[in-house]
Protein backbone atom coordinates (compact mmCIF):
# COMPACT_ATOMS: atom_id res chain seq x y z
CA UNK A 1 0.00 0.00 0.00
CA UNK A 2 1.43 3.11 -0.76
CA UNK A 3 1.79 5.69 1.92
CA UNK A 4 1.36 9.63 1.78
CA UNK A 5 3.15 11.05 -1.04
CA UNK A 6 4.37 15.32 -1.15
CA UNK A 7 5.49 17.17 -4.13
CA UNK A 8 7.94 18.34 -4.82
CA UNK A 9 10.35 17.34 -1.61
CA UNK A 10 12.32 20.02 -1.97
CA UNK A 11 11.59 23.86 -3.18
CA UNK A 12 13.90 27.07 -3.24
CA UNK A 13 11.88 29.76 -4.31
CA UNK A 14 12.91 33.82 -4.10
CA UNK A 15 10.68 35.90 -2.07
CA UNK A 16 7.22 36.91 -3.96
CA UNK A 17 7.03 34.20 -5.75
CA UNK A 18 4.30 31.00 -5.87
CA UNK A 19 4.77 27.46 -4.75
CA UNK A 20 2.44 24.97 -5.17
CA UNK A 21 2.59 21.87 -2.68
CA UNK A 22 1.04 18.72 -3.31
CA UNK A 23 -0.01 15.74 -1.38
CA UNK A 24 -1.73 12.18 -2.20
CA UNK A 25 -3.34 10.91 1.03
CA UNK A 26 -3.32 7.15 1.39
CA UNK A 27 -6.21 5.74 -1.13
CA UNK A 28 -9.19 5.85 0.86
CA UNK A 29 -8.68 7.99 3.88
CA UNK A 30 -11.19 10.61 4.22
CA UNK A 31 -9.21 12.63 6.36
CA UNK A 32 -6.19 14.94 5.13
CA UNK A 33 -4.42 17.37 7.10
CA UNK A 34 -1.37 19.64 6.58
CA UNK A 35 1.14 20.76 9.37
CA UNK A 36 4.11 23.05 9.40
CA UNK A 37 7.33 22.98 11.09
CA UNK A 38 9.24 26.31 11.01
CA UNK A 39 12.87 25.63 12.18
CA UNK A 40 13.52 25.75 15.82
CA UNK A 41 9.78 25.39 15.96
CA UNK A 42 7.11 22.65 17.28
CA UNK A 43 5.16 21.24 14.25
CA UNK A 44 1.70 23.04 14.00
CA UNK A 45 -1.70 22.37 12.66
CA UNK A 46 -2.89 24.18 9.75
CA UNK A 47 -5.78 22.46 8.64
CA UNK A 48 -8.07 19.88 8.19
CA UNK A 49 -10.08 18.26 5.11
CA UNK A 50 -12.91 15.74 5.03
CA UNK A 51 -13.02 14.71 2.17
CA UNK A 52 -13.02 18.01 -0.19
CA UNK A 53 -14.77 20.09 2.74
CA UNK A 54 -12.56 22.17 5.08
CA UNK A 55 -13.56 20.94 8.41
CA UNK A 56 -10.76 23.42 10.31
CA UNK A 57 -8.75 25.73 8.62
CA UNK A 58 -8.05 27.35 12.02
CA UNK A 59 -4.25 27.27 11.77
CA UNK A 60 -3.21 28.66 8.50
CA UNK A 61 -1.47 31.71 8.80
CA UNK A 62 -2.93 34.22 6.34
CA UNK A 63 -4.61 34.33 3.19
CA UNK A 64 -1.43 34.14 1.32
CA UNK A 65 -1.75 30.50 1.95
CA UNK A 66 -4.42 28.64 0.00
CA UNK A 67 -5.56 24.14 -0.16
CA UNK A 68 -8.00 23.30 -2.01
CA UNK A 69 -9.01 19.42 -2.23
CA UNK A 70 -10.98 18.80 -5.37
CA UNK A 71 -12.92 15.44 -5.77
CA UNK A 72 -11.54 14.57 -2.15
CA UNK A 73 -8.45 12.60 -3.46
CA UNK A 74 -5.31 14.76 -3.45
CA UNK A 75 -4.89 18.58 -2.23
CA UNK A 76 -2.51 21.33 -2.80
CA UNK A 77 -1.35 23.71 -0.83
CA UNK A 78 -0.87 27.04 -2.38
CA UNK A 79 1.82 30.10 -0.82
CA UNK A 80 1.55 33.25 -3.19
CA UNK A 81 3.46 35.57 -2.60
CA UNK A 82 5.89 33.53 -0.44
CA UNK A 83 7.50 35.09 2.65
CA UNK A 84 11.09 34.86 4.35
CA UNK A 85 9.27 33.45 7.27
CA UNK A 86 6.94 30.56 5.18
CA UNK A 87 10.46 28.63 5.09
CA UNK A 88 10.11 25.24 6.89
CA UNK A 89 8.94 21.77 6.57
CA UNK A 90 5.12 21.12 5.16
CA UNK A 91 3.86 17.90 5.93
CA UNK A 92 0.84 16.10 4.81
CA UNK A 93 -1.03 13.55 6.52
CA UNK A 94 -4.14 11.14 5.95
CA UNK A 95 -6.28 9.29 8.47
CA UNK A 96 -9.03 6.84 7.54
CA UNK A 97 -11.04 8.08 10.51
CA UNK A 98 -10.85 10.78 12.62
CA UNK A 99 -7.87 10.88 14.76
CA UNK A 100 -9.91 11.61 17.80
CA UNK A 101 -10.68 7.92 17.23
CA UNK A 102 -7.60 6.91 18.53
CA UNK A 103 -6.83 6.34 15.00
CA UNK A 104 -4.05 6.65 13.31
CA UNK A 105 -2.61 9.29 11.32
CA UNK A 106 0.27 8.96 8.53
CA UNK A 107 2.47 11.51 7.47
CA UNK A 108 4.18 12.12 4.22
CA UNK A 109 8.10 13.24 4.51
CA UNK A 110 7.50 16.39 4.04
CA UNK A 111 7.90 19.31 1.89
CA UNK A 112 10.77 21.51 2.56
CA UNK A 113 10.39 24.71 1.69
CA UNK A 114 12.88 27.67 1.36
CA UNK A 115 11.98 31.42 0.31
CA UNK A 116 15.10 33.42 -0.43
CA UNK B 1 -4.92 25.98 25.64
CA UNK B 2 -3.41 22.54 25.57
CA UNK B 3 0.08 22.11 25.43
CA UNK B 4 3.04 19.66 24.94
CA UNK B 5 6.38 19.83 26.47
CA UNK B 6 9.51 18.09 25.24
CA UNK B 7 12.17 19.44 27.68
CA UNK B 8 15.07 17.53 26.40
CA UNK B 9 16.06 19.04 23.54
CA UNK B 10 19.09 15.92 22.42
CA UNK B 11 19.97 12.56 24.06
CA UNK B 12 22.30 9.84 23.69
CA UNK B 13 22.20 6.19 24.62
CA UNK B 14 24.29 3.57 24.09
CA UNK B 15 23.79 1.05 21.64
CA UNK B 16 21.56 -1.62 23.68
CA UNK B 17 20.62 0.57 26.30
CA UNK B 18 17.21 2.04 27.37
CA UNK B 19 16.30 5.42 27.26
CA UNK B 20 13.61 7.52 28.44
CA UNK B 21 12.46 10.45 26.20
CA UNK B 22 10.13 13.19 28.48
CA UNK B 23 7.09 14.26 27.50
CA UNK B 24 4.07 16.40 29.43
CA UNK B 25 0.99 17.54 28.36
CA UNK B 26 -1.53 20.05 29.89
CA UNK B 27 -5.15 20.06 29.04
CA UNK B 28 -8.41 20.35 30.65
CA UNK B 29 -10.20 17.63 28.41
CA UNK B 30 -11.04 14.58 30.24
CA UNK B 31 -10.73 12.66 27.06
CA UNK B 32 -7.33 12.98 24.78
CA UNK B 33 -4.87 10.98 22.83
CA UNK B 34 -1.37 11.11 23.09
CA UNK B 35 0.81 9.88 20.35
CA UNK B 36 4.34 9.69 19.56
CA UNK B 37 6.44 9.75 16.07
CA UNK B 38 9.56 9.25 15.20
CA UNK B 39 11.53 11.17 12.26
CA UNK B 40 14.60 9.86 11.24
CA UNK B 41 16.61 12.09 8.94
CA UNK B 42 15.38 10.59 5.55
CA UNK B 43 12.45 13.13 6.96
CA UNK B 44 9.23 10.92 7.62
CA UNK B 45 6.97 11.19 10.40
CA UNK B 46 6.70 7.66 11.67
CA UNK B 47 4.04 6.88 14.11
CA UNK B 48 5.02 4.54 17.15
CA UNK B 49 3.06 4.11 19.69
CA UNK B 50 -0.60 5.44 21.04
CA UNK B 51 -1.86 6.11 24.48
CA UNK B 52 -5.68 6.89 25.01
CA UNK B 53 -6.65 8.59 28.07
CA UNK B 54 -8.76 6.12 29.25
CA UNK B 55 -6.44 2.95 28.74
CA UNK B 56 -5.33 1.46 32.08
CA UNK B 57 -2.68 -0.57 30.44
CA UNK B 58 0.49 1.34 29.39
CA UNK B 59 1.00 1.03 25.70
CA UNK B 60 3.52 -1.25 24.48
CA UNK B 61 4.70 -1.63 20.79
CA UNK B 62 7.52 -3.73 20.65
CA UNK B 63 10.63 -1.97 21.82
CA UNK B 64 8.71 0.95 22.59
CA UNK B 65 6.30 1.32 25.50
CA UNK B 66 4.46 4.42 26.66
CA UNK B 67 4.93 5.25 30.28
CA UNK B 68 1.55 7.00 30.90
CA UNK B 69 1.11 8.90 34.72
CA UNK B 70 -2.29 10.58 33.95
CA UNK B 71 -2.30 12.31 37.50
CA UNK B 72 1.65 13.83 36.54
CA UNK B 73 0.16 14.58 32.76
CA UNK B 74 3.13 12.82 31.64
CA UNK B 75 3.63 9.99 28.93
CA UNK B 76 7.14 9.25 28.47
CA UNK B 77 8.62 6.77 26.00
CA UNK B 78 10.62 3.90 26.71
CA UNK B 79 13.09 2.77 24.38
CA UNK B 80 14.14 -0.75 25.30
CA UNK B 81 17.65 -2.42 23.87
CA UNK B 82 18.31 0.97 21.58
CA UNK B 83 19.66 -0.04 17.95
CA UNK B 84 21.90 2.97 15.70
CA UNK B 85 18.57 2.77 13.99
CA UNK B 86 16.70 4.59 16.31
CA UNK B 87 19.04 7.64 16.26
CA UNK B 88 16.25 10.08 14.91
CA UNK B 89 13.96 13.12 15.78
CA UNK B 90 10.91 12.28 18.24
CA UNK B 91 7.94 13.98 18.82
CA UNK B 92 5.23 13.40 21.21
CA UNK B 93 1.36 14.65 20.56
CA UNK B 94 -1.91 14.57 21.72
CA UNK B 95 -5.45 15.36 20.37
CA UNK B 96 -8.12 16.00 22.41
CA UNK B 97 -10.93 13.27 21.52
CA UNK B 98 -14.47 13.71 21.03
CA UNK B 99 -16.87 15.04 18.53
CA UNK B 100 -15.79 18.24 19.20
CA UNK B 101 -12.17 17.38 17.65
CA UNK B 102 -11.07 17.66 14.20
CA UNK B 103 -8.73 15.40 14.39
CA UNK B 104 -5.67 17.69 14.88
CA UNK B 105 -2.68 17.00 16.58
CA UNK B 106 -0.61 19.21 19.17
CA UNK B 107 3.02 18.56 18.54
CA UNK B 108 6.10 19.25 21.31
CA UNK B 109 9.34 20.06 20.11
CA UNK B 110 10.98 17.11 19.49
CA UNK B 111 13.64 15.21 21.27
CA UNK B 112 16.94 14.36 18.79
CA UNK B 113 18.41 11.10 20.05
CA UNK B 114 21.56 9.97 19.14
CA UNK B 115 22.41 6.09 19.73
CA UNK B 116 25.81 5.85 20.46
CA UNK B 117 27.65 2.17 19.01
Amino acid sequence: EAGVTQFPSHSVIEKGQTVTLRCDPISGHDNLYWYRRVMGKEIKFLLHFVKESKQDESGMPNNRFLAERTGGTYSTLKVQPAELEDSGVYFCASSQRLVASGNTIYFGEGSWLTVV
Amino acid sequence: AQKITQTQPGMFVQEKEAVTLDCTYDTSDQSYGLFWYKQPSSGEMIFLIYQGSYDEQNATEGRYSLNFQKARKSANLVISASQLGDSAMYFCAMTPRGSSNTGKLIFGQGTTLQVKP
